[in-house]
């Protein structure tokens, strides 16, 4: 079964760190990009970060030079290090697989949407 | 930025009658290789978004054939052909295109 299996949020202090961590399983983590979409309180779906199968990565404005998107292919694991923390980064945050496909035979890259999503992880920012 | 914006922001449907869900781009979603990056998810609720459409028409895989994409340029359009009382959620476009990707504010569905 494919699957996205979010873990590490919790409350964090203003100003402060957590790292999110998003396992993947049921299909080769390492041929697609994936990203973090977070969705505060009542409000709608915010695209956060975005990471190659290559490695090359991309942020929301709101978040460079806070936010770090890593991944371990080895692992079949995608994190997110999140510093300097505000308030208004509280939300449930979602990995979710996509939008490019790498096929190694082709050496091409195919856009499917993002079209696997965990059940988010929720991130608490408050004294 | 591209800037997305869906209307109407509410719809209340009668079950069995058709649905329709705008998305306008503050920019053409063209890409070089022809097709319009724009995707269509669900939020049902409670749960996490579910991918409907992507590449502006193509239903992803398991998606009932009731829904259905269209649109060009600036454009887009989701369409559900006989709604159902599981289609209740809250629909985002998103575009493709560029990064920063962008999502609508979200249309809720509900039945009447």
């Amino acid at each position: 079964e494919v699957q996205l299996v979010e873990s590490g949020g919790g409350l964090v202090q203003p100003g402060g760190s957590l790292r999110l961590s998003c396992e993947a399983s049921g299909f080769t983590f390492s041929l697609y990009s994936m990203n973090w979409v977070r969705q505060a309180p009542g409000k709608g779906l915010e695209w956060v970060s975005h990471i190659d199968s290559s490695g090359p990565t991309h942020y929301a404005d709101s978040m460079k030079g806070r936010f770090i998107i890593s991944r371990d292919n080895a692992k079949s694991t995608l994190y997110l290090q999140m510093t300097s923390l505000r308030a208004e980064d509280t939300a449930v945050y979602y990995c979710a697989r996509g939008p490019y496909y790498y096929d190694s035979r082709s050496q091409k890259s195919y856009y499917y949407g993002m079209d696997v999503w965990g059940q988010g992880t929720t991130v608490t920012v408050s004294s | 930025d591209i800037v997305m914006t869906q209307s109407p922001l509410s719809l209340s449907v009668t079950p069995g009658e058709p649905a329709s869900i705008s998305c306008r781009s503050s920019q053409r979603l063209l890409h070089g290789d022809g097709d319009y990056y724009l995707d269509w998810y669900l939020q049902k609720p409670g749960r996490s978004p579910q991918l409907l459409i992507y590449l502006t028409s193509s239903r992803a895989s398991g998606v009932p054939d009731r829904f259905s994409g269209s649109g060009s340029g600036t454009d887009f359009t989701l369409k559900i052909s006989r709604v159902e009382a599981e289609d209740v959620g809250v629909y985002y476009c998103m575009q493709g295109l560029q990064t920063p990707r962008t999502f609508g504010q979200g249309t809720k569905v509900e039945i009447k």
